[in-house]
């Protein structure tokens, strides 16, 4: 158990759809994140949140935006998204940087599998 | 963007090998951490380093934060079939613009044949 979940684990959407993913963390942190992992290519930083404030956009397409309710739930809501976007979406959440080293310790969810058809 | 260059791509080695692969950058990173991701899972943090020189071990790995903060290394001793997955380094740059803004490596792929 990773202590942090995600929602779904499979999702298939047409480029017309409007879907969203859900993350929640069950590890007391304050800062949350969302990364595309696409085939041959290294992990990509999407969003960072610290304290349900976004402190990172990391030149991501409007079609992406991230909802941060409560340090504990995350949510990446897609629409018209294209078949170039279909990746594994993972979420993380670490300690925040306030104080100490170990902020960057961040903790990954099994991720959600994205097919834009 | 900032690139952290991460070798071998895979290996193929036989049980109860050693193994050993490592990340470079041209720029200088205060952290340095490994993580090895499984089919259907998301990455899982082996080893986390935040001085340069630090040797820290888990079990059967060690791993060492490069004296110029450029590199690092993760060795694996006695390889067992479940090691296997894709390893990826990860690191953070100095600085107070990125905090939470890790870079990681491309991956290494390893399988261990019994």
């Amino acid at each position: 158990e990773t202590g942090v979940t995600q929602t779904p684990r499979h999702l298939v959407m047409g480029m017309t759809n409007k879907k969203s993913l859900k993350c929640e963390q069950h590890l007391g942190h304050n800062a949350m994140y969302w990364y595309k992992q696409s085939a041959k290519k290294p992990l990509e930083l999407m969003f960072v949140y610290n304290f349900k404030e976004q402190t990172e956009n990391n030149s991501v397409p409007s079609r992406f935006s991230p909802e941060c309710p409560n340090s504990s739930h995350l949510f990446l809501h897609l629409h018209t998204l294209q078949p170039e976007d279909s990746a594994l979406y993972l979420c993380a959440s670490s300690p925040t940087w306030s104080g100490g080293s170990s902020y960057n310790e961040q903790f990954f969810g099994p991720g959600t599998r994205l097919t834009v058809l | 963007g900032q690139q952290l260059n991460q070798s071998p791509q895979s290996m193929f080695i036989q049980e109860g090998e050693d193994v050993s692969m490592n990340c470079t950058s041209s720029s200088i990173f205060n952290t340095w951490l490994w993580y090895k991701q499984e089919p259907g899972e998301g990455p899982v943090l082996l080893i986390a380093l935040y001085k340069a020189g630090e040797l820290t071990s888990n079990g059967r790995l060690t791993a060492q934060f490069g004296i110029t903060r450029k590199d690092s290394f993760l060795n694996i001793s006695a390889s067992i079939p479940s090691d296997v997955g894709i390893y990826f380094c990860a690191g953070q740059k100095a600085g107070g613009t990125s905090y939470g803004k890790l870079t990681f490596g491309q991956g290494t792929i390893l399988t261990v044949h019994p």
